[in-house]
């Protein structure tokens, strides 16, 4: 069963700052893997997707890295603002759409 | 478009009681699938459609029921209600492995 962990669990840091937001998984024949943001009390908003031949996807300030050998994948939010504050979630997709999620990693951003 | 709809927002129920979530898309999405959200769990896949008149289970099916007569259109439905099942419900849709879109979420309370 595929297993996806992301560390840390929750991240606190100021204004302007650069940070990456890491996601390993255990299983490396996925389709694609996605990133989430889950603001408190809310659904989920798809951020990127990357595919399982891709390497990175970009989106504005965000930039999603996949190594799919090593089972890791990386979230990086550059010059990070407090409306970045939310719930970073990264999904495997294991075929059919089924993903598996990880507990994801809270982010505050003070200004 | 609506996107993801769900209905209700919030519902409580006495344990044994029986009820359906209701799940919309208007997207022509052939995938549809139902998660669940625990604190601490992540979400959980319990069942999922690749099409109309297919469905199949995923990791958390227990007590939970769903059929799909129509592209638009996924409910999931508990039979039984039990404690256990106090969740926040997701609804997602998707074109085959692309894109996930999600719902807004119902909040289930079984007393």
């Amino acid at each position: 069963k595929q297993e996806v962990t992301q560390i840390p669990a929750a991240l606190s840091v100021p204004e302007g700052e650069n940070l990456v937001l890491n996601c390993s998984f255990t299983d490396s024949a996925i389709y694609n893997l996605q990133w989430f943001r889950q603001d408190p009390g809310k659904g989920l908003t798809s951020l990127l997707l990357i595919q399982s031949s891709q390497r990175e996807q970009t989106s504005g300030r965000l930039n999603a890295s996949l190594d799919k050998s090593s089972g890791r994948s990386t979230l990086y939010i550059a010059a990070s603002q407090p409306g970045d504050s939310a719930t970073y979630l990264c999904a495997v997709n294991a075929g059919a759409n089924n993903l598996f999620f990880g507990t994801g990693t809270r982010l505050t951003v003070i200004p | 478009n609506a996107g993801v709809t769900q209905t209700p927002k919030f519902q409580v129920l006495k344990t044994g009681q029986s009820m359906t979530l209701q799940c919309a898309q208007d997207m022509n999405h052939e995938y549809m699938s139902w998660y669940r959200q625990d604190p601490g769990m992540g979400l959980r896949l319990i069942h999922y459609s690749v099409g109309a008149g297919i469905t199949d289970q995923g990791e958390v099916p227990n007590g939970y029921n769903v059929s799909r007569s129509t592209t638009e259109d996924f409910p999931l439905r508990l039979l039984s209600a039990a404690p256990s099942q106090t969740s926040v419900y997701f609804c997602a849709s998707s074109y085959r492995d692309r894109e996930q879109f999600f719902g807004p979420g119902t909040r289930l309370t079984v007393l």
